[in-house]
C-alpha cells in the first residue's frame, strides 16, 4: 500500500536548537518526494524536493530508500520556522502521478 | 497577482443543501486538483483534471462533483451535504500530470451545520 506516515503531530523546539521532522514512506514504485509547508495564514508551498537536493531556508531532506525515509533537517530552528509541514509521496496511478500526503507535523518555534 | 483562486473562502450551510466551490488559476497550468483537508489536518486528494478531462478520481462519494469548463477553472459542486463533508477544500494547479510543483489555493473552509 502507499502511504506517508509523518508520526509526530507536533514537534515543539526553541529557537537555535536543531530539527528534524520525520517521514516515512511505503510504495513499491521509484519514490519522488516533497515536503510542503504551511505557515499561518498562508497558502500551503512547496519548501523542497528530493531530487533537486536543495537547501531552502536551512531545510536540507535526504532520501534514505533503505529506510524508506526523506527526515526533514534543519541544524539551528528560527521562530519563522514555526508552520505546518506536510511530507508528499508522489504515486504513479492510472497512468499519472498524484501526491499522497502524511498527516503533517506542526513545527512549533519558541523564543 | 493570485495565482490560485477560490471562492467563497467560508460557506456555511445546513446539511442537505447544495453547494458550489470554484477555483482559478491564472499560471497557465494544465493540470487542476481538489484536495479535502480533514479536523485533523489530514490533506487528501479528491479529482484532478487535465486540460478538461478528468484524470484522477478517488474514492469521493458521487454527490461530488467536478466541473472544468477551461484548463483555467475547476468548480466543485457538492449534493445533499451532510455533516462529514465539513472540511477545508483547497484547490491547486500544475503545469503537467508529472511530478511537476503544485500550485495549492487559499481553501475553502465548509461548515455543514
Amino acid at each position: 500500500a502507499q502511504r506517508v506516515t509523518q508520526p509526530e503531530k507536533l514537534l515543539s523546539v526553541f529557537k537555535g536548537a536543531p530539527v528534524e521532522l520525520k517521514c516515512n514512506y511505503s510504495y513499491s514504485g521509484s519514490p519522488e518526494l516533497f515536503w510542503y509547508v504551511q505557515y499561518s495564514r498562508q497558502r500551503l508551498q512547496l519548501l523542497l524536493r528530493h531530487i533537486s537536493r536543495e537547501s531552502i531556508k536551512g531545510f536540507t531532506a535526504d532520501l534514505n530508500k533503505g529506510e524508506t525515509s526523506f527526515h526533514l533537517k534543519k541544524p539551528f530552528a528560527q521562530e519563522e520556522d514555526s508552520a505546518m509541514y506536510y511530507c508528499a509521496l508522489s504515486v504513479f496511478s492510472g497512468g499519472y502521478n498524484k501526491l499522497i500526503f502524511g498527516a503533517g507535523t506542526r513545527l512549533a518555534v519558541h523564543p | 497577482d493570485t495565482a490560485v483562486s477560490q471562492t467563497p473562502k467560508y460557506l456555511v450551510t445546513q446539511m442537505g443543501n447544495d453547494k458550489s466551490i470554484k477555483c482559478e488559476q491564472n499560471l497557465g497550468h494544465d493540470t487542476m486538483y481538489w484536495y479535502k483537508q480533514d479536523s485533523k489536518k489530514f490533506l487528501k486528494i479528491m479529482f484532478s483534471y487535465n486540460n478538461k478531462e478528468l484524470i484522477i478520481n478517488e474514492t469521493v462519494p458521487n454527490r461530488f462533483s467536478p466541473k472544468s469548463p477551461d484548463k483555467a477553472h475547476l468548480n466543485l459542486h457538492i449534493n445533499s451535504l451532510e455533516l462529514g463533508d465539513s472540511a477545508v477544500y483547497f484547490c491547486a494547479s500544475s503545469q503537467g500530470t508529472g511530478t511537476d510543483t503544485q500550485y495549492f489555493g487559499p481553501g475553502t473552509r465548509l461548515t455543514v451545520l
